[in-house]
């Protein structure tokens, strides 16, 4: 019962290094997101799918790409590291409600530590 | 004033006693306000998932929602050691067509001490 898995668990970048954080999920959900944790602060939403090729912004897009060619997987690449994206990146999804609104919980993995230097 | 406003503690109790743990939001557009608890290198669950205002009891859990005052609070009873957890508020805002995007608080760090 896998669940939604991130990879790597820990990075360690160089500035201007590049690197894509992999997010997959079994649970054949629609949507997916990625946000990011800085220390002490709440969870701020980078991007999000609702489905295969259908990809939006988030609150703090800015510096990271996403792509989404099937359900299964949510890449999100940084291209040129910065130490601004020094953070833990977490990777989400939920069902469909199917009617609009209505109780589908979003389901965290447990997170890339990533340390820009 | 930011959307949504969490006490960051930390807060540190004896074991046994009861937690209280509340947001503030200013936004009227939310309307599912939701407890997520994060253990430590792990990423957040729900807790608890409410809509409308009053009280909703989940076991030792306890989720309060004041929308005229835009406040919500959790209570845990009976706190435990492996209640020792980052609490954090997340509200939502939906976008229509069954999709909706969440606002966190920063979390509150809770330590029960045995």
């Amino acid at each position: 019962n896998a669940g939604v898995t991130q990879t790597p668990k820990f990075r360690i970048l160089k500035i201007g290094q590049s690197m894509t954080l992999q997010c997959a999920q079994d649970m054949n959900h629609n949507y997916m997101y990625w946000y990011r944790q800085d220390p002490g602060m709440g969870l701020k939403l980078i991007y999000y799918s609702v489905g295969a090729g259908i990809t939006d912004k988030g609150e703090v897009p800015n510096g990271y790409n996403v792509s989404r060619s099937t359900t299964e997987y949510f890449p999100l690449r940084l291209e040129l590291a910065a130490p601004s994206q020094t953070s833990v990146y977490f990777c989400a999804s939920r069902s469909h409600s199917g009617t609009g609104g209505g109780n589908q919980p979003q389901h965290f993995g447990d997170g890339t530590r990533l340390s820009i230097l | 004033q930011k959307e949504v406003e969490q006490d960051p503690g930390p807060l540190s109790v004896p074991e046994g006693a009861i937690v209280s743990l509340n947001c503030t939001y200013s936004n009227s557009a939310f309307q599912y306000f939701m407890w997520y608890r994060q253990y430590s290198r792990k990423g957040p669950e729900l807790l608890m998932y409410t809509y409308s205002s009053g009280n909703k009891e989940d076991g030792r859990f306890t989720a309060q929602v004041d929308k005229s005052s835009k406040y919500i609070s959790l209570f845990i009873r009976d706190s435990q050691p492996s209640d020792s957890a980052t609490y954090l508020c997340a509200m939502r805002r939906d976008s229509g067509a069954g999709s909706y995007q969440l606002t966190f608080g920063k979390g509150t760090k809770l330590s029960v001490i045995p």
